[in-house]
């Protein structure tokens, strides 16, 4: 089957510092979502992005953060200024259409430790 | 989005069937009830989904009752590496996320 494919699996990094994630979606897949679990807590939704711009995001997902497609394989989530909480197992998904019907696809995360 | 309870945790025996519950009384007629599972140290995973009628899988079965207000799903004989919290999320279809909830911890005793 298909897999949504994430690196690095693990990113520390110092506080204050810029971190990329980077997914690779499902080829056919046109809406893309990232999402970030702290230690024991809930999925929590950060960003969904569809034709190269956001759809939705939550409160979260503040000025510190963006996304960005920038060749039509890549989905990547920046972190400018990363701080402390932001230590947590980053989620990217994607789905191939909008319908209830439709499955989400998740990749295996990338843990990032902020020092 | 429409609200789901589940139990926090559950516990089964190894090749035993399974039934996780969810209850979902505010769910509107047309959203779809998606099971995903996240299995240690992993993205989480769909299992299975369904409207109104029952639905089976190569992974599970999807039981939903006839006032759709809760469903069941069914593991039919539990492995260990079935051990893994699953989250019933009702599907609004003003939303194309998906929203978490704590799910349910099904531990697997060999």
């Amino acid at each position: 089957e298909p897999e949504v494919t994430q690196t690095p699996s693990h990113q520390v990094t110092q506080m204050g510092q810029e971190v990329i994630l980077r997914c690779v979606p499902i080829s056919n897949h046109l809406y893309f979502y990232w999402y970030r679990q702290i230690l024991g807590q809930k999925v929590e939704f950060l960003v969904s992005f569809y034709n190269n711009e956001i759809s939705e995001k939550s409160e979260i997902f503040d000025d510190q953060f963006s996304v960005e497609r920038p060749d039509g394989s890549n989905f990547t989530l920046k972190i400018r200024s990363t701080k402390l909480e932001d230590s947590a197992m980053y989620f990217c998904a994607s789905r191939r259409g909008l319908t209830t019907n439709e499955k989400l696809f998740f990749g295996s995360g990338t843990q990032l430790s902020v020092l | 989005d429409a609200k789901t309870t589940q139990p926090n945790s559950m516990e089964s025996n190894e090749e035993e069937p399974v039934h996780l519950p969810c209850n979902h009384s505010t769910i509107s007629g047309t959203d779809y009830i998606h099971w995903y599972r996240q299995l240690p140290s992993q993205g989480p995973e769909y299992v299975i989904h369904g409207l109104t009628s029952n639905v089976n899988n190569r992974m599970a079965s999807l039981a939903i009752a006839e006032d759709r207000k809760s469903s069941t799903l069914i593991l039919h004989r539990a492995t260990l590496r079935d051990a893994a919290v699953y989250y019933c999320i009702p599907h609004t279809g003003a939303n194309s996320k998906l929203t978490f909830g704590k799910g349910i911890t099904l531990s697997v005793r060999p």
